[in-house]
């Protein structure tokens, strides 16, 4: 079964500070890669998503996320964070094999400072 | 206003009780999926459903059972309660295979 691994659990960061959260699966096949921000209180909301093509992608929000393959990663990016962007981040991935299931990492709560 | 609603959104309960957890979505979405959240596990899957009558077992099913004889409703139900159970319980919906799925706000239970 795969796994997702969410590296950093607790960020701290103040406004303007570029972000950086890094996401990798354990799965060798082809897989459909989510971002997923939950803030205070709500549901998830997805950020972007990556099927295919570009490894590069362009969420809601002014974030992107990079896939590479050789990695197994799918790192999240935002170049200048701001107070509203504290919530929870959540990655997730569905293998190929997986119909439509995904498999979450255990979350990263960003806290931006005023 | 099409969506995806759970019901409710707060309970708190006693060991040994049952209770369920209600999930509506208006999309028609042929898939449903439970999770539930727990600090420092992230999201992990409950059960899931591919259409009307069809569920299967995800990550951690035990002690839950669930039911899906409309598509558009997809009960949770715990027969016995008990506080390793209390969470933050997630539904989700999609359409298509391989599209995102679409969250639910969440029920928080609790189990005393």
């Amino acid at each position: 079964a795969q796994s997702v691994s969410q590296h950093n659990h607790h960020v701290i960061l103040s406004e303007a500070a570029s972000l950086e959260l890094g996401c990798n699966y354990s799965y060798g096949g082809t897989v459909n890669l989510f971002w997923y921000v939950q803030y205070p209180g709500q549901h998830l909301q997805l950020l972007l998503k990556y099927f295919s093509g570009d490894p590069l992608v362009k969420g809601i929000k002014g974030f992107e996320a990079e896939f590479i393959k050789s990695k197994f990663s799918f790192n999240l990016r935002k170049p200048s964070v701001q107070w509203s962007d504290t919530a929870e981040y959540f990655c997730a991935v569905n293998a190929a094999n997986a119909g439509n299931m995904l498999t979450f990492g255990g979350g990263t709560r960003l806290m931006v400072k005023p | 206003d099409a969506g995806i609603t759970q019901s409710p959104r707060y309970k708190i309960t006693e060991t040994g009780r049952q209770v369920t957890l209600m999930c509506h979505q208006t999309w028609s979405h042929s898939y449903m999926f439970w999770y539930r959240q727990d600090l420092g596990h992230g999201l992990r899957l409950i059960y899931y459903s591919a259409a009307a009558d069809i569920t299967d077992k995800g990550e951690v099913p035990d002690g839950y059972v669930v039911s899906r004889s409309k598509t558009e409703n997809f009960p949770l139900t715990l027969e016995s309660a008990t506080r390793s159970q209390t969470s933050v319980y997630f539904c989700a919906s999609t359409g298509y295979s391989n599209q995102p799925q679409h969250f639910g706000d969440g029920t928080r239970l609790s189990i005393l």
